[in-house]
C-alpha cells in the first residue's frame, strides 16, 4: 500500500531563514501532491498543489518541488516568520473520487 | 458563505454510547469526506461520498456509519463508542473545479471514556 513519510521531529529555525520540509512516498506514482498547513485546534488549510509533470511551483514565499524519480517533494518557506509556525502536511492523490492520502505532518517552529 | 461547518465542537462520551457528528457544506461540491486525526497517525479517511445518495468506505471505516442526507449534509455516526475512537474528526469537501484540493471544517474533538 502507499506510504508517505514526513519528518516526525519538529523543525526549529531562526526567523529570516529558509525552512525546508521533506515528504517521501513509496509504492505509488501520484498524479499530484499537495501541501497543507494546520494550526493547533484547526482543520488543515490548502497551500499548494504540484502535478507529476511539474518540477516546481511557487506562491509568494512558498516553493514546492516534486521529484517523481526520487519519489520526494520538498516544501520551502523563504524568509520565515514566527507566524509560519504550524504543522505542515503532505498529501498525495488517492486515485478515483479525489481521495487524499496524508502524511503525519512536520511541526515547524520559527524562533524570533 | 460558511464553507464547512461541524457540530458539535467537543463531545465526551462513555463507552457504548452513540452519537452523530454533523457536517454541512455550502461549497456546492458533490464530494464530501470524513477523516479522523490521531497523534502520530496523520489524517485517515473514514468514509467518503462522491455524490448525494452514495457513500464508500475509506481506510478506517470499522465502528462508523455515514449518511449523505442531501448535497449539503454528510453525517458520521458512532453506534457504540469505544475508547479507540477518541480522536479529532474532520469533515472536508473539494474546493477547486477539478475537486483535487479539499476544504476542511473546524473539527470535532471526541473523548470516549
Amino acid at each position: 500500500s502507499q506510504k508517505i513519510e514526513q519528518n516526525s521531529e519538529a523543525l526549529n529555525i531562526q526567523e529570516g531563514k529558509t525552512a525546508t520540509l521533506t515528504c517521501n512516498y513509496t509504492n505509488y506514482s501520484p498524479a499530484y501532491l499537495q501541501w497543507y498547513r494546520q494550526d493547533p485546534g484547526r482543520g488543515p488549510v490548502f497551500l499548494l498543489l504540484i502535478r507529476e509533470n511539474e518540477k516546481e511551483k511557487r506562491k509568494e514565499r512558498l516553493k514546492v518541488t516534486f521529484d517523481t524519480t526520487l519519489k520526494q517533494s520538498l516544501f520551502h518557506i523563504t524568509a520565515s516568520q514566527p507566524a509560519d509556525s504550524a504543522t505542515y502536511l503532505c498529501a498525495l492523490d488517492g486515485g478515483a473520487t479525489n481521495k487524499l492520502i496524508f502524511g503525519t505532518g512536520t511541526l515547524l517552529a520559527v524562533q524570533p | 458563505n460558511a464553507g464547512v461547518t461541524q457540530t458539535p465542537k467537543f463531545q465526551v462520551l462513555k463507552t457504548g454510547q452513540s452519537m452523530t457528528l454533523q457536517c454541512a457544506q455550502d461549497m456546492n461540491h458533490n464530494s464530501m469526506y470524513w477523516y479522523r486525526q490521531d497523534p502520530g497517525m496523520g489524517l485517515r479517511l473514514i468514509y467518503y461520498s462522491a455524490s448525494e445518495g452514495t457513500t464508500d468506505k475509506g481506510e478506517v471505516p470499522n465502528g462508523y456509519n455515514v449518511s449523505r442526507l442531501n448535497k449539503r449534509e454528510f453525517s458520521l455516526r458512532l453506534e457504540s463508542a469505544a475508547p479507540s475512537q477518541t480522536s479529532v474528526y474532520f469533515c472536508a469537501t473539494p474546493v477547486s473545479v477539478y475537486g483535487e484540493t479539499q476544504y476542511f471544517g473546524p473539527g470535532t474533538r471526541l473523548l470516549v471514556l
